[in-house]
């Protein structure tokens, strides 16, 4: 199957600061990924659509000024918790699909953790 | 929004038994996945079944799919204590673009 590479897998960091997690369609070029967040023991929240060479799309609710999506390539999304507080702790997983594909590649998700 | 409902949130089960977690789901889907979560770990995808298809099989796995009942069933046979994980449906629908919608998971525990 394809590989999504997300990075890093965990970091921590201080409230205020800014982190950014990337993620790689290591084997194909995905013009669509998707991130999701989840909460301990509860299922995935899909936040918002990245597009290659545009916006990003997102979903109610989701803070678009916090949460930062650049699609600049064909294989790479990155997602930037912009001054981060506690309550941004969280698991945060990234999605990819071939063009045309119905299975969705996921990363091994990087856990956040805000001090 | 989530509309995947899955049942039961927790199963705890003896190695060599049968585990069933079910999955309902609100809207029309194109199709419907079932995803593996180990404990603070990446998703990995187990088996797609379209909305087209009843029931699907992949090794120990076996997937039913009833659109008129929006619900759908994920069999794993002969259970083993590596098969601890949490376990979520996905679907896709007409108009998602791609994007998948979760269920809450099931959380299942294979005693050896």
């Amino acid at each position: 199957g394809a590989v999504v590479s997300q990075h890093p897998s965990r970091v921590i960091c201080k409230s205020g600061t800014s982190v950014k997690i990337e993620c790689r369609s290591l084997d194909f070029q995905a013009t669509t990924m998707f991130w999701y967040r989840q909460f301990p023991k509860q299922s995935l929240m899909l936040m918002a659509t990245s597009n290659e060479g545009s916006k990003a799309t997102y979903e109610q609710g989701v803070e678009k000024d916090k949460f930062l999506i650049n699609h600049a390539s064909l294989t790479l999304s990155t997602l930037t918790v912009t001054s981060a507080h506690p309550e941004d702790s969280s698991f945060y997983i990234c999605s990819a699909r071939k063009p045309g594909g119905t299975e969705a590649f996921f990363g091994q998700g990087t856990r956040l953790t805000v001090v | 929004s989530q509309q995947g409902e899955e049942d039961p949130q927790a199963l705890s089960i003896q190695e060599g038994e049968n585990a069933t977690m079910n999955c309902s789901y609100k809207t029309s889907i194109n199709n419907l996945q079932w995803y593996r979560q180990n404990s603070g770990r990446g998703l990995v995808h187990l088996i797609l079944i379209r909305s087209n298809e009843r029931e699907k099989h992949s090794g120990r796995l076996r997937v039913t799919l009833d659109t008129s009942k929006k619900s759908s069933s994920l069999l794993i046979t002969a259970s083993r204590a590596a098969d601890t994980a949490s376990y979520f449906c996905a679907t896709e629908g007409p108009t998602n673009a791609g994007k998948s919608t979760f269920g809450d998971g099931t959380t299942l525990t294979v005693k050896p």
